[in-house]
C-alpha cells in the first residue's frame, strides 16, 4: 500500500540551527501538507502546497519556514534559525484532490528536539 | 472562540461499552467532516468521512453530523482495546485547501 515516508524520524538539534525535514508524499498526489504538533497538544497546520507554491498558510508558518518541492519527489519544510518552542512532531502529509473529496494521508512524523 | 472544540479526555470505559465522541465548531463554512485516529507516536488515519448534515455508519463505527448545532459525533459500538486512540475530528471548508483538527479525545477501553 502507498504511504508518506518521513526523514529524519527524530531529529535533535541546537538552537538557532537550521534543520531540513524531508517527506517523500504518495506518488500521485497533488496536494502536500506540514502539520505540527506539540507533545500533548492538538495537530496545527502549518502549510499547503499545490502545483509548486504554497496555497496557504497559517500565522505559525513565519519567515523562518519554508517548503519546496526540490525534484518532483521530495517535499521539504526547512526551518532557518530553530527556536526551543518549535520542539514538536512535525508531520507530511498528501492528498490525491482537495476539499471533500480527499482523504490526508500522514506520514509517521519527524520529532524535532531544538536544546 | 476556538474554531473546532473538542474534550481531550481520557475517556475510559471497559471493553464492549459504546463510546461517544463530539466536537462543536463555529465556521458556518466547513461542509466535509472527518474523524481520525492516532496511535501513540503515529500520525493520524482517517476513520470516517462525512459530507454536510447526516449519518454515515461502518462496522461498529457511526458519524453524525448535525450542520443545524454545528455539532458531531462518533459512536463505537462494542469498543475493544484495540480501538485505544486518539481520536481527533477534522474539518474541511468549502475552499478545501486545509484540514482544520480538534484537540483530539485520548479514549482507553479496559479488557
Amino acid at each position: 500500500e502507498p504511504e508518506v515516508t518521513q526523514t529524519p524520524s527524530h531529529q535533535v538539534t541546537q538552537m538557532g540551527q537550521e534543520v531540513i525535514l524531508r517527506c517523500v508524499p504518495i506518488s500521485n498526489h497533488l496536494y502536500f501538507y506540514w502539520y505540527r504538533q506539540i507533545l500533548g497538544q492538538k495537530v496545527e497546520f502549518l502549510v499547503s502546497f499545490y502545483n509548486n507554491e504554497i496555497s496557504e498558510k497559517s500565522e505559525i508558518f513565519d519567515d523562518q519556514f519554508s517548503v519546496e518541492r526540490p525534484d518532483g519527489s521530495n517535499f521539504t519544510l526547512k526551518i532557518r534559525s530553530t527556536k526551543l518552542e518549535d520542539s514538536a512532531m512535525y508531520f507530511c502529509a498528501s492528498m490525491l484532490s482537495s476539499g471533500g473529496a480527499g482523504e490526508l494521508f500522514f506520514g509517521e512524523g519527524s520529532r524535532l528536539t531544538v536544546l | 472562540q476556538k474554531e473546532v472544540e473538542q474534550d481531550p479526555g481520557p475517556l475510559s470505559v471497559p471493553e464492549g461499552a459504546i463510546v461517544s465522541l463530539n466536537c462543536t465548531y463555529s465556521n458556518s463554512a466547513f461542509q466535509y467532516f472527518m474523524w481520525y485516529r492516532q496511535y501513540s507516536r503515529k500520525g493520524p488515519e482517517l476513520l470516517m468521512y462525512t459530507y454536510s448534515s447526516g449519518n454515515k455508519e461502518d462496522g461498529r463505527f457511526t458519524a453524525q453530523v448535525d450542520k443545524s448545532s454545528k455539532y458531531i459525533s462518533l459512536f463505537i459500538r462494542d469498543s475493544q482495546p484495540s480501538d485505544s486512540a486518539t481520536y481527533l475530528c477534522a474539518m474541511i471548508d468549502t475552499g478545501g485547501f486545509k484540514t482544520i483538527f480538534g484537540a483530539g479525545t485520548r479514549l482507553f477501553v479496559k479488557a
